[in-house]
């Protein structure tokens, strides 16, 4: 069985500050692994993906993650924040075989950004 | 690329009506597409993954006669919802993959349904 936690539902960091927003998760396939953001009231936008090729993964707007399966961690990171940061983020584990494929989503975590 | 539009982004209607959301995949061929529902302040529920050309898979729980969903091309999945209560106010949204299992699913923008 599949699954993701997202170890913090809240986080605040102040402008300019690096980002830090936790994922584990727990697959018995080779899997698949997502980060998306959600601005309010809109849907999901893919920030970067994990498919089994290079470790660390490099997503749109500055963000990047890290896949250690030591860990079984996909923590997402970003150097500096900005204002327009401020979101929900998901964290999202999928399998790669008939029956694993469906997305299962962690809880968010709710990013804040102080002026 | 990749882009999925969702229309309408709101609906607001009576108790009693059905409603018809769709959801395009704008520049690929999906080969699969998703609904899903959200609730204030949570997660995405997944209600039903549809194929082209075949019957919706429904999830556990999810009602196939209340949640009507037709893919009959590469590129549109409809879910009506029909005869709505207020009960089924709620954000859905949809996202579209294309190719294998391995590739992201790309979303629309949701729709807000309110029904009074």
């Amino acid at each position: 069985a599949q699954s993701v936690t997202q170890l913090d539902s809240h986080v605040s960091v102040s402008e300019g500050t690096p980002v830090l927003l936790r994922c584990n998760y727990s697959s018995s396939y080779s899997p698949s692994l997502f980060w998306y953001v959600q601005h309010p009231n809109k849907g999901l936008q893919l920030l970067l993906k994990y498919t089994s090729a290079a470790t660390l993964v490099k997503g749109i707007n500055g963000f990047e993650a890290e896949f250690k399966k030591s860990e079984t961690s996909f923590h997402l990171t970003k150097p500096s924040a900005h204002m327009s940061d401020a979101a929900e983020y998901f964290c999202v584990v999928s399998g790669q075989t008939p029956g694993t494929y469906k997305y299962i989503f962690g809880t968010g975590t709710r990013l804040k950004v102080l002026a | 690329g990749a882009v999925v539009s969702q229309h309408p982004s709101r609906v607001i209607c009576k108790s009693g009506t059905s409603v018809k959301i769709e959801c395009r995949s704008l520049d690929f061929q999906a080969t699969t597409m998703f609904w899903y529902r959200q609730f204030p302040k949570q997660s995405l529920m997944l209600m039903a993954t549809s194929n082209e050309g075949s019957k919706a898979t429904y999830e556990q729980g999810v009602e196939k006669d209340k949640f009507l969903i037709n893919h009959a091309s590469l590129t549109l999945s409809t879910l009506t919802v029909t005869s709505a209560h207020p009960e089924d106010s709620s954000f859905y949204i949809c996202s579209a993959r294309k190719g294998s299992m391995g590739q992201p699913q790309h979303f629309g923008d949701g729709t807000r349904l309110s029904i009074l």
